[in-house]
């Protein structure tokens, strides 16, 4: 089963709107990780927050993790048109060095003039 | 810093024919993955590879696919006798050898089976 489910599946706002995409997973974890993937391109990570913490920020992207509930948000501020994409959260056990990434299924976000 | 390059970016192939698929590092990094993604899914992890070893392969199938990062050149996914199935965007990522760390990815390779 999938380690994150995210959920809205599909988003449409307007632009200056505020879009908020959440993401659950079912097992413990070292940190959780957010990334951005437009048409036809790889992904680009956007923020990490590992699981000692609680907030994090970015710019106009605020992220939460509650890992009592196992559960993280993504929050876009003031969106554009430009951050028309899909996202994905990915969580990440770490068993050495560096790790895999375990990847939800994504929320597709569309911004309208 | 040159990113994550992975050629070719559009594969064709022909089902029992065999595609090979690459991808160079950011430089600095020493662990590469690789990821599968069908249309309108998340990334599924396949192989994670240092130089010259395979540290964790349990994403990938054990028939006809494999995966090598050797000591010079770029990491190479390989699949065998392809078929339908394996229609898919193939992704690969790069990091430096340090613990949580964000992977960087490339572009990826679209295999078409006909």
């Amino acid at each position: 089963s999938q380690q994150g489910e995210e959920d809205p599946q599909a988003l449409s706002i307007q632009e200056g709107e505020n879009a908020t995409m959440n993401c659950s997973y079912k097992t413990s974890i070292n940190n959780l990780q957010w990334y951005r993937q437009n048409s036809g391109r790889g992904l680009v990570h956007l923020i990490l927050i590992r699981s000692n913490e609680r907030e994090k920020h970015s710019g106009r992207l605020r992220v939460t993790l509650d890992t009592s509930k196992k559960s993280s948000s993504l929050l876009i501020t003031a969106s554009r048109a430009a951050d028309t994409a899909s996202y994905f959260c990915a969580t990440v056990v770490n068993t050495g060095t560096a790790s895999k990434l375990t990847f939800g299924t994504g929320t597709r976000l569309q911004v309208t003039l | 810093n040159a990113g994550v390059m992975q050629n070719p970016r559009h594969l064709v192939r022909r089902r029992g024919q065999e595609a090979r698929l690459r991808c160079s590092p950011m430089k600095g990094h020493s662990h590469v993955y690789w990821y599968r993604q069908l249309p309108e899914e998340g990334l599924k992890f396949m192989v994670y590879l240092q130089k010259e070893n395979i540290i964790d392969e349990s994403g990938m199938p054990k028939e006809r696919f494999s995966a090598e990062f050797p000591k010079e050149g770029p990491s190479i996914l390989r699949i065998q006798q392809v078929v339908r199935g394996d229609s898919a965007a193939y992704f690969c990522a790069s990091s430096p050898q340090r613990v949580n760390q964000p992977q960087h990815f490339g572009d990826g390779t679209r295999l078409s089976i006909l």
